[in-house]
């Protein structure tokens, strides 16, 4: 079936740190990738999407490439501030479930200052 | 301001209590949903409107039983519940229709934290 694979946590950075999360995901077929951002007392949020291979999503200084080849999303970042601590969840949707997100457990970030 | 909006944001309840939850969203979505959040476990999909029509149900227990009165207006009603059932739970809703595509993201409410006792 499907299913996604994100690191564990917690990751602990200190401020301007460069951040990788790690994201790999199994699915027939061609899905589409998300990035979802949790902050603290909050609902998810939309972080970033690709919907098909080599496709790059962005936002906010955060990266994440589609690549097919190696069933991989790593979110990425350049420099990291204290407001990007939240918890971070991978997500994929395959056509036919409508709408069904797909989330991994969630990658916790807490960036020092 | 999320465009989704859960009440109430805390609630307490013991096993044999009988408590509803609300979600209402100003989007114009026509598909909303329940997700349960726990500790240490990936967000658990319960249920699914699409058109005021429950079109999924993840082997959700009875003890949770969700009402769609029309698209803006989501409610998961609780009665008898576990300790186990404590956890956040969380609306979204899409631009999912029968047309739609199915890329359309999720928002989401910021959840109702439920502790049952």
């Amino acid at each position: 079936g499907n299913s996604v694979t994100q690191m564990e946590g917690p990751v602990t950075l200190s401020e301007e740190a460069f951040l990788t999360i790690n994201c790999t995901y199994t699915a027939t077929g061609y899905p589409s990738l998300f990035w979802y951002v949790q902050y603290p007392g909050e609902g998810l949020q939309l972080l970033l999407k690709a919907t098909k291979a080599d496709d790059k999503g962005s936002n906010k200084g955060f990266e994440a490439t589609y690549r097919k080849e190696t069933t991989s999303f790593h979110l990425e970042k350049g420099s990291v501030q204290v407001s990007d601590s939240a918890v971070y969840f991978c997500a994929l949707v395959y056509g036919g479930s409508q709408g069904n997100l797909i989330f991994g457990k969630g990658t916790k970030l807490s960036v020092k200052p | 301001e999320t465009g989704v909006t859960q009440t109430p944001r805390h609630l307490v309840m013991g096993m044999t209590n009988k408590k509803s939850l609300k979600c209402e969203q100003h989007l114009g979505h026509n598909a909303m949903y329940w997700y349960k959040q726990s500790a240490k476990k990936p967000l658990e999909l319960m249920f699914v409107y699409n058109f005021k029509e429950q079109t999924e149900n993840n082997s959700v227990p009875s003890r949770f039983s969700p009402e769609c009165p029309n698209s803006s207006h989501l409610f998961l009603h609780l009665h008898t519940l576990q300790p186990e059932d404590s956890a956040l739970y969380l609306c979204a809703s899409s631009g999912q229709g029968i047309s739609s595509s199915y890329n359309s993201p999720l928002h989401f409410g910021n959840g109702t934290r439920l502790t049952v006792t």
